[in-house]
């Protein structure tokens, strides 16, 4: 079964370090997200990603952060200077345009920002 | 009010049992509801969508949306050690004019089923 998969599974970097967290959705899903989770709290939306452009982003989406599709199949959040309040579970989802709102959830990314 | 409300529990059943799990939500425009379920240190996995109030069976688990008291539920019968996990309801938020579907959630009920 298909299914979204993300690298790296742990990322640990210094603060003020740019990271890059790589994400490949199920291959025909349009529809694109980003999500995070810091421990002991609720998942939170930080954008969304449809026909080439950012549909929506959360106030949590700011200026460091940044999301591109480079390719057919790859699809990337980059924070530019991570602080240590980065530090959270990230996770990447899609969804196709058959079910737009059945969303998968690939297996994050563990960002640890020391 | 917060957006969606849930129960962190944990809840601990014994195998066999009927659970019962739950979410009150602020907003009356919601409309889509999913749980979700995830194991640790995993990502979330979908179990359940449900569309407006009613009922939604799916094998051992039924999803419930009650909309005039904005609560939802899902129940699993027969449960199983390995239904131990953190289940999450989601609620999609209304769609803005970027076709945004973002998923508003609750903070999660971890359940441990006991052999």
């Amino acid at each position: 079964e298909p299914e979204v998969t993300q690298t790296p599974s742990h990322q640990v970097t210094q603060m003020g370090q740019e990271v890059i967290l790589r994400c490949v959705p199920i291959s025909n899903h349009l529809y694109f997200y980003w999500y995070r989770q810091i421990l002991g709290q609720k998942v939170e939306f930080l954008v969304s990603f449809y026909n080439n452009e950012i549909s929506e982003k959360s106030e949590i989406f700011d200026d460091q952060f940044s999301v591109e599709r480079p390719d057919g199949s790859n699809f990337t959040l980059k924070i530019r200077s991570t602080k240590l309040e980065d530090s959270a579970m990230y996770f990447c989802a899609s969804s196709p345009l058959s079910s737009p709102d059945t969303q998968y959830f690939g297996p994050g990314t563990r960002l640890t920002v020391l | 009010q917060k957006e969606v409300e849930q129960d962190p529990g944990p809840l601990s059943v014994p195998e066999g049992a009927i659970v019962s799990l739950n979410c009150t939500y602020s907003n009356s425009a919601f409309q889509y509801f999913m749980w979700y379920r995830q194991y640790s240190r995993k990502g979330p996995e979908l179990l359940m969508y449900t569309y407006s109030s009613g009922n939604k069976e799916d094998g051992r688990f039924t999803a419930q949306v009650d909309k005039s008291s904005k609560y939802i539920s899902l129940f699993i019968r027969d449960s199983q050690p390995s239904d131990s996990a953190t289940y999450l309801c989601a609620i999609r938020a209304p769609l803005g004019a970027g076709n945004n579907r973002k998923l508003i959630w609750g903070l999660g009920t971890s359940l441990a089923v006991n052999p």
